[in-house]
């Protein structure tokens, strides 16, 4: 049984940075990309950006550009997603999620809530 | 990028009624589509890929649809634990995109 298991929650100052980790179980690690999707207080869902282990190209949203970093540790299994310069606006529950071959998100983990805050 | 729509944003529904979502992408995006459900405090649920293929263990009464640009999610007989927000999302091209939801609430 697949399971996504995700760091706790962040609180964090507007302008620092926020590293979320994703440790996956129960399949092969490197045969599917890992994503990240947001969904900020009462919103919907919001695609943030993914890394495939095996092949180690990340990708993002453009409105990430330059503040996202996403990795992924195969001798662990474990991806990481970056978020600098945070502002207000970036809090959310951040949630890793495996892609599917056909692009779907077939299995989510808990949930990161990320609270910026002064 | 392509903008997803969904329709309605809430319905009131009693149980044992039957409900349709509808979803519209900016631009045909063939069957990629996924429909997902989302419970208060939890993470969203896998329920339907390829436009109609229901996810292992989905219950028979729901249902997908659709092609191109317009698609449609019902379910047939609406039972107390479908009671959520739905989401459809487009899997045709990068950035992955979502429509805004549609809340399933009790008449």
């Amino acid at each position: 049984q697949v399971q996504l298991v995700q760091s706790g929650a962040e609180l964090k100052k507007p302008g620092s940075s926020v590293k979320v980790s994703c440790t996956a179980s129960g399949a092969p690690f490197s045969v599917y990309a890992i994503n990240w999707v947001r969904q900020a207080p009462g919103q919907g869902l919001e695609w943030v950006g993914g890394i495939h282990p095996k092949f180690g190209t990340p990708n993002h949203a453009q409105k990430f550009q330059g503040r996202v970093t996403i990795t992924a540790d195969t001798s662990t299994s474990t991806s990481y997603m970056e978020l600098s310069s945070l502002r207000s606006d970036d809090a959310a529950i951040y949630y890793c999620v495996r892609l599917t071959g056909g692009h779907y998100f077939d299995y989510w983990g808990q949930g990161t809530l990320v609270t910026v805050s002064s | 990028d392509i903008q997803m729509t969904q329709s309605p944003s809430s319905v009131s529904a009693s149980v044992g009624d039957r409900v349709t979502i509808t979803c519209r992408a900016s631009q045909a995006i063939g069957n990629w589509l996924a429909w997902y459900q989302q419970k208060p405090g939890k993470a969203p649920k896998f329920l339907i890929h390829g436009a109609s293929t229901l996810q292992e263990g989905v219950p028979s009464r729901f249902r997908g649809s659709g092609s191109g640009t317009e698609f449609t999610l019902t379910i047939s007989s609406l039972q107390p634990e479908d009671f959520a927000t739905y989401y459809c999302q487009q899997a045709n091209s990068f950035p992955l995109t979502f429509g805004p939801g549609t809340k399933v609430e009790i008449k």
